[in-house]
């Protein structure tokens, strides 16, 4: 079946990076995303991988794929009080006549001073 | 440009009302989406359209009506509202298909009571 699974909460020091952790079970996504969604707004898509590739660096933030472990992370570095959200991992897989994105159900990220 | 939009931003109903959520494009987007969120659960797909006149069931439709008569619009009918349909909603579009970025509205707050 499909499912993405994530940490619910994740607490660090500004300044600090800040990782969050992903894990997918289809095998078949061809992208993965990661949205965030900051307090009573939509998610807004931060970055993507294609399936094909390990890494992408994009300013503060590095996202890493293992596609053998189905395995997804999220760095950000060097982490400011802006960055407190909910971070939601995504996968699209085929359903039906199309492609559907798959949420995990989103890491609440904190900063401490 | 507007991108995605939702009215109304809260709703309350009483159980058997019916109401339509509404949701709205200006990016001529071909790809559109109805989500609920609900705490630890991620964002379910409810219904789907991948262009005007297309509609077709998601994860969780039971409940849920939707048409796509033109492309800007995709609203999101209940039939006969439940406490189990209290829940935030967003809409979403994309260019063509969800493997592209994925544009949220700000959701629709809807208690059933």
């Amino acid at each position: 079946g499909e499912d993405v699974e994530q940490s619910l909460f994740l607490s660090v020091r500004e300044g600090d990076s800040s990782v969050i952790n992903c894990t997918y079970t289809d095998s078949s996504s061809t992208y993965l995303y990661w949205y965030k969604q900051e307090p009573g707004a939509g998610l807004q898509l931060l970055t993507y991988i294609f399936s094909n590739m390990d890494m992408k660096q994009d300013q503060r933030l590095t996202v890493l794929l293992n596609k053998k472990d189905k395995h997804l992370s999220l760095r950000i570095a060097d982490t400011q009080t802006g960055d407190s959200a909910i971070y939601f991992c995504a996968e699209s897989v085929r359903y039906s006549s199309a492609s559907k994105i798959i949420f995990g159900s989103g890491t609440r990220l904190s900063i401490r001073p | 440009n507007a991108g995605v939009t939702q009215t109304p931003k809260f709703q309350v109903l009483k159980t058997g009302q019916s109401m339509t959520l509404q949701c709205a494009q200006d990016m001529n987007h071909e790809y559109m989406s109805w989500y609920r969120q609900d705490p630890g659960m991620g964002l379910r797909l409810i219904h789907y359209s991948v262009g005007a006149g297309i509609t077709d069931q998601g994860e969780v439709p039971n409940g849920y009506n939707v048409s796509r008569s033109t492309t800007e619009d995709f609203p999101l009918r209940l039939l006969s509202a439940a406490p189990s349909q209290t829940s935030v909603y967003f809409c979403a579009s994309s260019r063509d298909s969800p493997n592209s970025p994925l544009h949220f509205g700000n959701g629709t707050r809807l208690t059933v009571t």
